[in-house]
């Protein structure tokens, strides 16, 4: 089974630039996370989809952020403009469905580093 | 008061040692509990979930959940160098859309475990 799929790996972009991150999940997983994981922190959820609608967004910076899954399989995180403080991996993560007993599974990551 | 708890460390013990690490939690009504382990710059990766009350046994890993007391805890035998990571609590926290129930899954800061020859 594949596990969760992520692009790109890395980018490297300046400040005020714009960037995009793709996710696609473990094929028949409902759910799909964005988390956004500081050098030395753990995970903050950023945003929640269950199918193509959102669960929770309450930690998305939505002036600079956001994120889409129209078709409920794969997602966009974007950034614009990015800020030196948008330095972190972004994991994205998915489960079979969104409810209490559900295990998460994580994608590689992309590791952004704003200049 | 933050949501899931865990002492940053670092832990450091012995190799053979038992390494205990403790987590703890503000949402009451919190019913599904996870143990993440991060290899340093690599994803977060799944080693044990717990539900209810009491002990979970993997291996060398148990996992132990006091609702009442607002705790879970993973207990390592037999440490090796090899479990020298980032250990990660989540809690998977109640959360009402569109009248239907869902978990957000949300972590503490993690715990860095060294386990030294």
């Amino acid at each position: 089974e594949a596990g969760v799929a992520q692009s790109p790996r890395y980018k490297i972009i300046e400040k005020r630039q714009s960037v995009a991150f793709w996710c696609n999940p473990i094929s028949g997983h409902a759910t799909l996370y964005w988390y956004q994981q500081i050098l030395g922190q753990g995970p903050k959820l950023l945003i929640q989809f269950q199918n193509n609608g959102v669960v929770d967004d309450s930690q998305l910076p939505k002036d600079r952020f956001s994120a889409e899954r129209l078709k409920g399989v794969d997602s966009t995180l974007k950034i614009q403009p990015a800020k030196l403080e948008d330095s972190a991996v972004y994991l994205c993560a998915s489960s079979l469905e969104g409810i209490l007993n559900t295990e998460a599974f994580f994608g590689q990551g992309t590791r952004l580093t704003v200049v | 008061q933050k949501e899931v708890e865990q002492n940053s460390g670092p832990l450091s013990v012995p190799e053979g040692a038992i390494a205990s690490l403790n987590c703890t939690y503000s949402d009451r009504v919190s019913q599904s509990f996870f143990w993440y382990r991060q290899y340093s710059g690599k994803s977060p990766e799944l080693i044990m979930s717990i539900y209810s009350n009491g002990d979970k046994e993997d291996g060398r890993f148990t996992a132990q959940l006091n609702k009442a007391s607002q705790y879970v805890s993973l207990l390592i035998r037999d440490s090796q160098p090899s479990d020298s990571a980032t250990y990660l609590c989540a809690v998977n926290m109640p959360l009402n859309a569109g009248g239907t129930s869902y978990g957000k899954l949300t972590f503490g800061q993690g715990t860095i475990l060294t386990v030294h020859p």
